[in-house]
């Protein structure tokens, strides 16, 4: 059975400063998928990474693969206050679901 | 941009109680999903659809549930009789082929309480 661990669960971090939010996976998977989710609202696509090296960026959010290790990253660069959120890896094992992390709520401090 | 929607945003029922919880993908789309997060959880599947009929289903998705595409726009999940634990919202998702092949794009969910 497929299962994902993000971690931490929880991040508090001053604006300006740059954290990483791991995401381990325990069975081959097709692809990963990093979702946001603001308080109450749906889930937002953030990256899709499909192969082993793949690494995404948009803004100050990068995302990188490493499916040799099951291991996703997804890195913040000089955090601001509107990065707060919950961030959610999701992967898919072969089948249509996708199984996801707990997720990681992230606050940044000014 | 085409987003998917869900009706209504809010659903507050009495335990044993049928629900119906309402989605409309994006109209190109083939692939209709289930999602669920109870409060302060991570986001569990429930169910897949396609071709008229559901292609894939999780443990929680037992004989309570249904789904339903009951015209060529509609996407429906019924809960016969709703259990208190069945508190949670409950996102649609659609995507234009298998999730396999393509991202997933979630409504605003509805969050339905059980009282």
């Amino acid at each position: 059975e497929l299962k994902v661990e993000q971690n931490p669960l929880f991040l508090s971090m001053q604006e300006g400063k740059n954290y990483t939010i791991y995401c381990n996976y325990s069975t081959t998977s097709d692809r990963l998928y990093w979702y946001r989710q603001d308080p109450g609202k749906s889930l937002e696509s953030l990256f899709v990474l499909l192969s082993n090296g793949a690494v995404k960026q948009e803004g100050r959010l990068m995302a990188s693969l490493d499916t040799k290790a099951r291991l996703s990253t997804l890195h913040i660069t000089a955090a601001v206050h509107d990065l707060s959120a919950t961030y959610f890896c999701a992967v898919q094992g072969g089948s249509e679901k996708l199984v996801f992390g707990k997720g990681t709520k992230l606050t940044v401090n000014p | 941009e085409p987003e998917v929607t869900q009706t209504p945003s809010h659903q507050v029922t009495q335990m044993g109680q049928e629900v119906i919880l309402r989605c409309v993908p994006i109209s190109n789309h083939l692939y209709f999903y289930w999602y669920r997060q109870i409060l302060g959880q991570k986001v569990e599947f429930l169910v897949s659809f396609y071709n008229n009929e559901i292609s894939e289903k999780s443990e929680i998705f037992d004989d309570q549930f249904s789904v339903e595409r009951p015209d060529g726009s509609n996407f429906t999940l019924k809960i016969r009789s709703t259990k208190l634990e069945d508190s949670a919202m409950y996102f649609c998702a659609s995507a234009k082929a298998g999730a396999l092949r393509e991202k997933l794009f979630f409504g605003s969910g509805t969050q339905l309480s059980v009282l």
